[in-house]
């Protein structure tokens, strides 16, 4: 297992195109997280997944954007009719959590998302 | 609520000098506390993190930080600052066992120089 992936690494993208990224976790992990993170800025949380449930969404997940994770392996993350404000990076984060433990994130390169 | 304060947006040291990143947090409840370390076009690594076991938290890399709770503090520290140090540097802060967010401050970026 090489960790988490997250593709593409990079996308450009014209303002009200919609835009899909994909990350795939570390395969024994149950939790799967999504944060973007702006310029200067730290991450900023925007949801996460216990298996296939999607548990918590941040307000910063308006209604353009829609995340997935169908059988409880790879997510994908869609934002729709993209606008300047979404250029950031998205980071993707895995763990495995046994109710009583956690054993802390695991962290994908991240996809950086320009809007022109 | 939960929030992270770090002080000072850029950090400037020789190498072999002492590093201090400084994190001041706020938690109604007692937090879980993170320090990450982000290179340039990387995902975030986990360098330590205080989950109550101990208030001196040793990590990678020859880092440590000691959770003060009179002071809100997490800082993070290293005797001797290396190249390979300079990266960006987040404190992050949880209420949630199951660390199901992280709140997180904007960040230090520890320069340093030979």
């Amino acid at each position: 297992d090489t960790g988490v992936s997250q593709d593409p690494r990079h996308k450009i993208t014209k303002r009200g195109q919609n835009v899909t990224f994909r990350c795939d976790p570390i395969s024994e992990h149950n939790r799967l997280y999504w944060y973007r993170q702006t310029l200067g800025q730290g991450p900023e949380f925007l949801t996460y997944f216990q298996n296939e449930a999607q548990l918590e969404k941040s307000r910063l997940l308006s209604d353009r954007f829609s995340a997935e994770r169908p059988k409880g392996s790879f997510s994908t993350l869609e934002i729709q009719r993209t606008e300047q404000g979404d250029s950031a990076m998205y980071l993707c984060a895995s763990s495995l959590d046994l109710g009583a433990s956690n054993y802390g994130y695991t962290f994908g390169s991240g996809t950086r998302l320009t809007v022109v | 609520a939960q929030s992270v304060t770090q002080l000072g947006s850029h950090v400037s040291v020789s190498e072999g000098a002492l590093v201090l990143l400084r994190c001041n947090y706020s938690s109604s409840v007692p937090p879980y506390l993170f320090w990450y370390v982000q290179y340039p076009n990387q995902g975030l690594q986990l360098l330590l993190k205080y989950t109550s076991a101990a208030t001196l938290v040793k990590g990678i890399n020859g880092f440590e930080a000691e959770f003060k709770k009179s002071e809100t503090s997490f800082h993070l520290t290293k005797p001797s600052a290396h190249m390979s140090d300079a990266a960006e540097y987040f404190c992050a802060v949880t209420q949630d066992s199951g660390y199901s967010t992280l709140t997180f401050g904007k960040g230090t970026m520890l320069l340093v120089s030979p």
